[in-house]
């Protein structure tokens, strides 16, 4: 596609339930991060990848959060036992060069409501 | 050290005005200053980025002013138009990391 998809859009799940968030990106882009967007904030850096490599995984909140990128191209970002403090959209963006300093492109975002 | 303050909080000008949002950031680290804008229910989108070896960007109706020994830089929107009213975000790069700052909530009235 010409953009970075986030699947799905919405997700509502019960707290100790476990969910998945699928990011696909630009098709080529090397490097792939996510972020939380808290309510009326900026993205917390999460996790980045470069290909395949989870180079930087610093921003995960906890060890329930987990991403993976196997082939280099689409993103799973996975939360287990779900807590009310995850509630939040989880963005995606993808960008042609490597490292933090260059242009991203973000998708629509995921947002995750836990009750 | 790591922060990205943004103000204001929020905005509100008249049409045909200026809009400034001002960032500053602490890690001299840093290399890389994007703007984002980010509508209702959508991702940010890029607006406008500069490295800190020019002082200045301008692209069509936004600019980028930067000062690399205050650690500070801005945004100008010119002729700002309703279509403009949106939440904006700088961010602050580097080898390492990248942070946002919280935003500004920008209302163009007409």
């Amino acid at each position: 596609g010409a953009g970075v998809s986030q699947s799905p859009r919405y997700k509502v799940a019960k707290r100790g339930q476990d969910v998945a968030l699928r990011c696909d990106p630009i098709s080529g882009h090397v490097s792939l991060f996510w972020y939380q967007q808290a309510l009326g904030q900026g993205p917390e850096f999460l996790t980045y990848f470069q290909n395949e490599a989870q180079l930087d995984k610093s921003g995960l909140p906890s060890d329930r959060f987990f991403a993976e990128r196997p082939e280099g191209s689409v993103s799973t970002l996975k939360i287990q036992r779900t807590q009310q403090e995850d509630s939040a959209v989880y963005l995606c963006a993808s960008s042609l060069g490597t490292g933090y300093n260059t242009e991203a492109f973000f998708g629509q975002g995921t947002r995750l409501t836990v009750v | 050290q790591q922060q990205v303050k943004q103000s204001p909080q929020s905005l509100i000008v008249q049409k045909g005005g200026i809009s400034i949002i001002n960032c500053a950031y602490e890690n001299t680290a840093f290399d890389y200053f994007p703007w984002y804008q980010q509508f209702p229910g959508k991702g940010p989108a890029l607006l406008i980025a500069i490295r800190p070896d020019v002082s200045e960007k301008k692209e069509g109706r936004f600019t980028i002013s930067f000062n690399k020994s205050a650690k500070q830089f801005s945004l100008h929107i010119m002729d700002s138009q309703p279509g403009d009213s949106a939440t904006y975000f700088c961010a602050a790069s580097g080898n390492d990391k990248v942070i946002f700052g919280p935003g500004t909530s920008l209302s163009v009235i007409p």
